[in-house]
């Protein structure tokens, strides 16, 4: 049974980019929250989708979408890059609001 | 709005000791309580959930405890091993809302 899975495990950008990172949640998972973990912070949570739709979001702004797919996975598309988007992006799956299982992430560099 | 706050931050023991990680909340009307490892530049991996109709929880060398009409949980770990350092991590989810809210978690270092 595979775990949640992210892609890609690190990347590069520079400032005004734009970068599209991407999660399959846990087997039988329906629920995808992604959360942005900082360096010696806890996650931070962005959003949540359920059934292909944004279910709750955090304080983050619009430069920060996502969507979901008929199959549960989902994207995350940050927007005009900063310095201060450089992080551990972090996506997890759950069954509602059920128990969180966590990708590795994704490192983001933003130069 | 809820807050989540880990004491202590940082906390350094020799192996065998059992050790008590404490995690508290603001808002006791939550759903769930989680507890969490990081292993430095990792996801998470989850330990322990407690559903809001619960005490507590048992995994092997770990329990947690919950009491949310004191707005606290423990993580307690017993016989501690070198393998146990990482950072722990608690997270709560609020009633009526679908968010995890983290605290800024302890970093355990367990010395051989």
């Amino acid at each position: 049974d595979a775990g949640v899975t992210q892609s890609p495990t690190h990347l590069i950008k520079t400032r005004g980019q734009q970068v599209t990172l991407r999660c399959s949640p846990k087997s039988g998972h329906d629920t995808v929250s992604w959360y942005q973990q900082a360096l010696g912070q806890g996650p931070q949570f962005i959003f949540q989708y359920y059934e292909e739709e944004e279910r709750q979001r955090g304080n983050f702004p619009d430069r920060f979408s996502g969507h979901q797919f008929p199959n549960y996975s989902s994207e995350l598309n940050v927007n005009a890059l900063l310095l201060g988007d450089s992080a551990l992006y972090l996506c997890a799956s759950s069954l509602m609001a059920g128990e969180l299982f966590f990708g590795e992430g994704s490192r983001l560099t933003v130069l | 709005k809820q807050e989540v706050t880990q004491i202590p931050a940082a906390l350094s023991v020799p192996e065998g000791e059992n050790l008590v990680l404490n995690c508290s909340f603001t808002d006791s009307a939550i759903y769930n309580l989680q507890w969490f490892r990081q292993d430095p530049g990792k996801g998470l991996t989850s330990l322990l959930l407690i559903q809001s109709s619960q005490r507590e929880q048992t995994s092997g060398r770990l329990n947690a405890s919950l009491d949310k009409s004191s707005g606290r949980s423990t993580l307690y770990i017993a016989a501690s091993q070198p393998g146990d350092s990482a950072t722990y991590l608690c997270a709560v989810i609020t009633s009526g809302t679908y968010k995890y809210i983290f605290g800024t978690g302890t970093r355990l270092k367990v010395l051989a």
